[in-house]
């Protein structure tokens, strides 16, 4: 079966500081991977997705992540925290052998940004 | 364009009672899922319609049922509630199911507090 593991419910960092969201995978199988950002009271939406192309995926708002299949992470970085990313950040996985792709959500990780 | 909208964004229901929660995708989506977010959680898969077929069925109670109407519009319908019915309901609307790297596009939800 697939999962997803975050690390760390909550994580603080200060405004212009590195951000580091922690996410580990299982899936018998190379997986499609996602990071989804929970804005309060409103829906998820796709910050980025690895689909097997570059291990390094850019996405929306100056975030990054980067597969690692040795490791099986697939870590949210963003260079310089800013108030506006204080949010719930949400890893997913969805690949399943012969199954409907439907995404495995993990717990999720609220970043706290302090000014 | 419009985004996926669900309504109510609110209700209020009591133990036993049914509630009714809708969902209009993203025009040209025909692929609709309804996840369930319990506070401090991340979405737990409940369905998948595509094309007015049920394409996949999480680990929910048979008090928990839902359709797809022929404009791809959806209904979650969920009888006898229980007290840990509360919860965010979030619909999600893709183009299509067979791929996994399909990204869902989420509405805001409909927050549901059993009382």
């Amino acid at each position: 079966a697939q999962s997803v593991t975050q690390l760390g419910s909550h994580v603080s960092v200060s405004e212009g500081a590195l951000v580091l969201l922690r996410c580990n995978y299982s899936s018998s199988v190379p997986p499609y991977l996602f990071w989804y950002v929970q804005y309060p009271n409103q829906g998820l939406q796709l910050l980025l997705k690895y689909t097997s192309a570059a291990t390094l995926v850019k996405g929306i708002n100056g975030f990054e992540a980067e597969f690692k299949k040795s490791e099986t992470s697939f870590h949210l970085t963003k260079p310089s925290a800013h108030m506006s990313d204080a949010a719930e950040y949400f890893c997913a996985v969805s690949k399943v052998p012969g199954g409907s792709y439907i995404p495995t959500f993990g717990r999720g990780t609220s970043l706290i940004v302090h000014p | 364009d419009a985004g996926v909208t669900q309504s109510p964004t609110h209700l209020i229901k009591t133990r036993g009672q049914h509630v009714t929660l809708r969902c209009s995708p993203i025009s040209g989506h025909k692929s609709v899922s309804w996840y369930q977010q319990v506070l401090g959680q991340g979405p737990q898969f409940i369905f998948q319609y595509y094309e007015k077929e049920e394409r996949g069925r999480g680990n929910f109670p048979d008090r928990f049922s839902a359709r797809q109407f022929p404009n791809y519009s959806s209904e979650l319908n969920v009888n006898a509630l229980l007290l840990g019915d509360s919860a965010l309901y979030l619909c999600a609307s893709s183009r299509d199911r067979a791929s996994g790297a399909n990204v869902l596009t989420f509405g805001a939800g409909s927050r549901l507090t059993v009382l």
